[in-house]
């Protein structure tokens, strides 16, 4: 079947330390892949995102990594803040079968604790 | 604030009310969505449109009723709903279907059917 999961309902880390929050998705025809942050009380927001063109991604203290071979997308949070909790969700899009539009599908959702 | 904009923020209606909910985008898309989220499940998709036409029904039963009246605006009829559709109701907005690019979400309204 075609989905997106995680491996991890929820991560505690230390503030300060690097976090890693890892998916599995199972469409090898995907193309593209996003990480949203959703905080408490508001809609997921758009964290950065991947190209399957590519296999690394890096932008303010967040790195996007996949591997294409085994089908994994990981999220990497350098220094993580209290700020950074939340729940992640990664997202692929990929065009649907009549070429003619993509569809955004989410995973569950992995809940981030930063601990002070 | 995204750009998407979403009202109200929560609402508390009985089985036999009926309300609306709405969404408005600033951001020069042309395709919008609803998403309901419920806790501990992926977001369902609930409706795509596309140039105000509806391209996608993911199975929603007729107690809910989008409408598009134009690209900018997106509303959600709801009327008899059951106290399982209590939910986070996202809407969301991308620049085009046949681009592969993410979407920008509002900040929800939190429904309690009561």
């Amino acid at each position: 079947g075609e989905s997106v999961g995680l491996h991890l309902p929820t991560l505690s880390v230390q503030e300060g330390d690097n976090s890693i929050i890892n998916c599995a998705y199972s469409n090898s025809a995907s193309d593209y892949f996003i990480w949203y942050k959703q905080e408490s009380g508001k809609g997921p927001q758009f964290i950065i995102d991947i190209r399957s063109n590519m296999d690394k991604r890096q932008g303010q203290r967040v790195t996007v990594l996949l591997n294409k071979t085994v089908k994994h997308l990981s999220l990497q949070i350098a220094a993580t803040q209290p700020g950074d909790s939340a729940v992640y969700f990664c997202a692929e899009n990929r065009m649907n079968s009549g070429g003619s539009n993509y569809k955004l599908t989410f995973g569950k959702g992995t809940l981030l604790t930063v601990n002070p | 604030e995204t750009g998407v904009t979403q009202t109200p923020r929560h609402l508390v209606m009985g089985m036999t009310n009926k309300k609306s909910l709405k969404c408005e985008q600033h951001l020069g898309h042309n395709a919008m969505y609803w998403y309901k989220q419920s806790a501990k499940k992926p977001l369902e998709l609930m409706f795509v449109y596309n140039f105000k036409e509806q391209t996608e029904n993911n199975s929603v039963p007729s107690r809910f009723s989008p409408e598009c009246p134009n690209s900018s605006h997106l509303f959600l009829h709801l009327h008899t709903l059951q106290p399982e559709d209590s939910a986070l109701y996202l809407c969301a907005s991308s620049h085009r279907l046949t681009e592969g690019y993410g979407y920008t979400f509002g900040s929800g309204t939190r429904l309690t059917v009561v």
